[in-house]
């Protein structure tokens, strides 16, 4: 089935920070999303993307979505310790309509 | 608004018992599903419904059996639960779901539910 490889692991940085994180597939998507989860809830949207190519931004945040289809990057600028959390990568679309999961992204931000 | 709602906040219950997570979104959303979250993993997929109607079932066993009333809500029954069915049960919704369909999904704030 499809997966998605998700880049860093892990990432600790300083308050102050950009932190950028991608990630990649050997499937083709429709849609790229990116969602952030603080422990014990929900997953929240933060950037979705339609098409190939785009660059979308929402405050600090900026993701793209990769040319082939196959990729998506997502970089925080200026961190803050609120920006803790674990970053997932999510694919949809292609024959299917069921999100595809990056495995995360844990940040920590040291103030 | 893009809010899910999800009751109860957190569940503990023994293998005997039978209890209900619910769900509701006001969203106008046609799709609605839930998943299963353990701890620093993604979220797993276990039931879509489209148009109120149960479309997608990933093999969940039926110890766990969900019910659509109405397009706003979402509930998963649970009896007989093994200590292994501990876990976040998260409900999302999205405008549509099928064949070709792109929307991205909103989730709720989960149930964390405790098997003992």
């Amino acid at each position: 089935g499809q997966q998605l490889n998700q880049s860093p692991q892990s990432m600790f940085i300083q308050e102050g920070e950009d932190v950028s994180m991608n990630c990649t597939s050997s499937s083709i998507f429709n849609t790229w999303l990116w969602y952030k989860q603080d422990p014990g809830e929900g997953p929240v949207l933060l950037i979705a993307l339609y098409k190939a190519g785009e660059l979308t931004s929402n405050g600090r945040l900026t993701a793209q979505f990769g040319i082939t289809r196959k990729d998506s990057f997502l970089n925080i600028s200026a961190s803050i310790p609120s920006d803790v959390g674990i970053y997932f990568c999510a694919g949809l679309g292609g024959s299917n309509y069921k999100l595809t999961f990056g495995k995360g992204t844990l940040l920590t931000v040291n103030p | 608004d893009t809010e899910v709602t999800q009751t109860p906040k957190h569940l503990v219950m023994g293998m005997t018992n039978k209890k209900s997570l619910k769900c509701e979104q006001h969203m106008g959303h046609r799709a609605m599903y839930w998943y299963k979250q353990k701890a620093k993993k993604p979220p797993e997929l276990m039931f879509v419904y489209s148009y109120e109607k149960l479309s997608i079932n990933e093999s969940v066993p039926s110890r766990f059996s969900p019910e659509c009333p109405n397009s706003s809500l979402l509930n998963l029954h649970l009896h007989a639960l093994q200590p292994e069915d501990s876990a976040l049960y998260l409900c999302a919704s999205s405008q549509d779901a099928g064949v070709g369909w792109t929307y991205e999904q909103y989730f709720g704030p989960g149930t964390r539910l405790t098997v003992t």
